[in-house]
Order: C-alpha cells, then structure tokens, then sequence
C-alpha cells in the first residue's frame, strides 16, 4: 500500500459508545495530523505528532483521544461524542524539518454522531 | 491575524470555459502556498505549491496559480475545465518553520454540460 490509509471510511455510534479511527502512512513521513473537515467551515486542525511526540492539541475537547504508537500509526479515540461532532476526519502526514511542508491526506473517516 | 480567504463559496463554468478561483491570504512571514482539490468523498489532494522562484506554478491536472506578493493572492486558474475537475478546492498557507497549515473554507466547482 501507499500514501497514507483510513479506516473505516464510514463510522455511525451513539453518544455513549467508544470507537477508534485509524490512520496509517506510508510515505516514511515523521509528522502526523489529524484534522476535523464539517461542512462549510475551513479544516479545522485538531491534534499534530511529530516523531511521536504530540505537539499541537488545539484546544480539543477531551472526548477526542490522540495515540501515536509509532511514526506510521496515528488513531483518535472517541467517547461520548456528541452530535456536533459529526464531521469528516482527516488524517495527514509530512515531513517536518525540510522546509517542506506538503501534508498528504487519506480518504478520510466520515462519522456520524446519533 | 493570519488568514486565507477563498471568497466565493461557489463557482458554476461550463465545461471548456476558463477558470479562475481566487484566494488572498494574511501572513507574518515569507508564505508557502498551496492548492488542494477535494473529490466527493474523497481527501484533500495536492495541485501544486508555491515556495520560492517563478511566481507562476504548473501543477497537476492541467492547472497553474500565480504569485502575486502585492496583491497577497495565490490565484488557481485552469484554461479549459473538464467535468471531472468538479470538486471542492482550498487554498493554504504555511511557512518554513510553521507546519502548521491555515486554510480557506474552500471553492466548490460546478461544472455545466
């Protein structure tokens, strides 16, 4: 495989449920994001790791959980979610420290919040 | 305050029109500029970038933007536009030592028959 991979592609819970979504990259990239997409808003850039260190949580509620166990995987654990979270989540990667800072996306993971 | 703004929410050409989307931005440093195109259910993939040099970049798909520092724009264009370009597309900026990208709320492309 290559680029950078989303799974799954379509995730519906409850309020009270837990779930993950996962993102993998193979481009060889040191840096990983995630990124909440909703509808007629500007990407909105919730969580950056950089060799596996998170360095940006921009004021994310903690409802949303960010894990990096390594420079490939990136996951975003949800709980008790509510319906506004309802969005298209974005995961990306690049390389950091090249001057260079074209991000790669996957798919992404549509989620709706019932 | 840093910023990018993509001030039409929609466009409608027909198809074998020109095109043009415009994007200006806001920004502290020296910018790095980009443009993004969105399929329908799809991610964001990159058309091309501005770093430095020619103030004119070719990028994918047949599409070109032009630098222009005095006007603070990073305008998209395409001389003959396909069916297949509908999509969405957002304009972003970065710097060198940000790698954090600001992003504009995009431009939906309809294409006519």
């Amino acid at each position: 495989e290559t680029g950078v991979t989303q799974t799954p592609r379509h995730l519906v819970m409850g309020m009270t449920n837990k779930k993950s979504l996962k993102c993998e990259q193979h481009l060889g990239h040191n840096a990983m994001y995630w990124y909440k997409q909703s509808a007629k808003k500007p990407l909105e850039l919730m969580f950056v790791y950089n060799f596996k260190e998170q360095t940006e949580n921009n004021s994310v509620p903690s409802r949303f959980s960010p894990e990096c166990p390594n420079s490939s995987h990136l996951f975003l654990h949800l709980h008790t979610l509510q319906p506004e979270d309802s969005a298209l989540y974005l995961c990306a990667s690049s390389q950091m420290g090249q001057g260079n800072t074209e991000a790669f996306f996957g798919q992404g993971t549509r989620l709706t919040v019932v | 305050a840093q910023s990018v703004t993509q001030p039409d929410i929609h466009i409608t050409v027909s198809e074998g029109a020109s095109l043009e989307l415009r994007c200006n931005y806001s920004y502290g440093a020296t910018p790095y500029l980009f443009w993004y195109v969105q399929s329908p259910g799809q991610g964001l993939q990159l058309l091309l970038k501005y770093f430095s040099g020619d103030t004119l970049v070719q990028g994918i798909k047949g599409f070109e933007a032009e630098f222009k520092r005095s006007q603070s724009s990073f305008n998209l264009r395409k001389p003959s536009v396909h069916w297949s370009d509908a999509a969405e597309y957002f304009c972003a900026v970065g710097a060198e030592s940000n790698y954090q990208l600001i992003w504009g709320a995009g431009t939906k492309l309809i294409i006519k028959p």
